[in-house]
């Protein structure tokens, strides 16, 4: 299944709302699909999972919706920490498990 | 709390050998479905294999027949033995918890990666 994001680049201000979007190729099966926050030099952190649950830790500004081909991450209330890249990836097919290839927020 | 450590980065040339290690705590590695996701300088994430809590293992095409993953459970360890290494492997190699098409097959705990550099 290819991820396709978009935009690739978001520039906003603080306090402004993000979303983005994640569109698959075919149906996610199960809604397996999960989003990760990826700043320079560090490593991926889970958000989201099964497109809506929030991970252990996450603030309640990162919400994720949708199903079937098409998925949104919105960030409610953008703050200059939020900068960073954001990948989509679905866990709901058989091996290859895919990532999208990722929408850079700029704050 | 769970730690996932990376070791066994190095520059190597083409077609040559290396093996990285994960040194996994606050979980069993045996009974976890453990992946590696590698990050190539200005690209996005890739899967590249996953090793399910039974044994089966899963490998990207990329790398499928050069790449071995595996444990180890005396040390609670994660491996990936990588061979006829090329350019295109140059990446950030994670550790991560997870993997597998199932309603937890998302990634929640990653290491801080390793860098593999494949160069002459």
């Amino acid at each position: 299944i290819v991820l396709t994001q978009s935009p690739g680049t978001l520039s906003l201000s603080p306090g402004e709302r993000a979303t983005l979007s994640c569109r698959a190729s075919q149906s996610v099966s199960s809604s397996y699909l999960a989003w990760y926050q990826k700043k320079p030099g560090q490593a991926p952190r889970l958000l989201i999972y099964g497109a809506s649950n929030r991970a252990t830790g996450i603030p309640d500004r990162f919400s994720g919706g949708g199903s079937g081909t098409d998925f949104t991450l919105t960030i409610s209330r953008l703050e200059p920490e939020d900068s960073a890249v954001y990948y989509c990836h679905q866990y709901g097919s058989s091996a290859p498990w895919t990532f999208g290839q990722g929408t850079k927020v700029e704050i | 709390e769970v730690q996932l450590v990376e070791s066994g980065g190095d520059l190597i040339q083409p077609g040559g050998s290396l093996r990285l290690s994960c040194a996994v705590s606050g979980l069993t590695a045996t009974t976890n479905y453990m992946s590696w996701v590698r990050q190539a300088p200005g690209k996005g994430l890739e899967w590249v294999s996953v090793r399910y809590n039974g044994g089966k293992t899963y490998y990207a095409d990329s790398v499928k027949g050069r790449f071995t993953i595996s444990t180890d459970s005396s040390t609670n360890t994660l491996l990936l033995q990588m061979s006829s290494l090329r350019v295109e492997d140059t990446a950030v190699y994670y550790c991560v918890r997870g993997g597998g098409n199932y309603y937890a097959g998302y990634f929640d705990y990653w290491g801080q990666g390793i860098l593999v550099t494949v160069s002459s």
